[in-house]
């Protein structure tokens, strides 16, 4: 596709459950971002790949959260144990830039939702 | 560490009058600054980003910003807004010297009143 694309658009979950939120980023980026973004605030940096490898997991909030890029291509964030307050819209960004001057390019987001 | 400040959590402007969004930022080095729209239920969208050279730097939709050194701000501005203009605006910043990944501001909400 010619943007990025994140699935599910929304998730309803019950708290305990796990969770997994998927990222199929612009063909051809290297980069790779997941930002958590709650209502009324701006983007969380959450975790940031380059390829294969997570290059800085440092905005995880604890180890419930996980994410993985296998293939250097598509990203799934897994959340284990949900809790009320991971409810939130999870973005997912590219950049076809290895250094930091490049800007990302977002997806629409998955809302996810712990009842 | 970084960090941006959007002091202004509305920002109301009617159609054809210039607009200005306010955006600080904290790096301990130099900024690589950014500003991004958010249209309802729509993705983030890249308008313009300061990097180095000129301090006024134009982008998308008419827009620019101008990065003020003196004063660690990156003021979002248009001459004549439109009703389209409507929606959340963010700054976010990153530190040039350092592989930090992008900070954003809490957003600004514009209205463009016609």
């Amino acid at each position: 596709g010619a943007g990025v694309s994140q699935t599910p658009s929304n998730k309803v979950t019950e708290k305990g459950k796990y969770v997994e939120l998927r990222c199929d980023p612009i063909s051809g980026h290297t980069a790779l971002y997941w930002y958590r973004q709650s209502l009324g605030q701006g983007p969380e940096f959450l975790i940031y790949f380059q390829g294969t490898g997570a290059a800085d997991d440092s905005g995880l909030p604890n180890d419930r959260f996980f994410a993985v890029r296998p293939e250097g291509s598509v990203s799934t964030l897994k959340i284990q144990r949900t809790e009320r307050g991971d409810s939130a819209v999870y973005l997912c960004a590219s950049s076809p830039e290895t250094g930091n001057t490049g800007e990302l390019f977002f997806g629409e987001g998955s809302r996810l939702t712990v009842l | 560490a970084q960090s941006v400040a959007q002091p202004e959590d509305q920002v109301n402007v009617a159609e054809g009058n210039p607009l200005t969004v306010k955006c600080t930022y904290s790096v301990s080095g130099n900024p690589y600054l950014f500003w991004y729209v958010q249209y309802p239920n729509r993705g983030l969208q890249f308008l313009l980003k300061y990097i180095t050279g000129d301090n006024l730097v134009k982008g998308s939709y008419g827009f620019e910003a101008e990065f003020n050194k003196s004063q660690t701000s990156f003021h979002l501005k248009k001459p004549s807004a439109l009703v389209s203009d409507s929606a959340l605006y963010f700054c976010a910043v990153r530190d040039m010297g350092r592989n930090t990944p992008l900070v954003f501001g809490k957003g600004t909400r514009l209205s463009v009143i016609a």
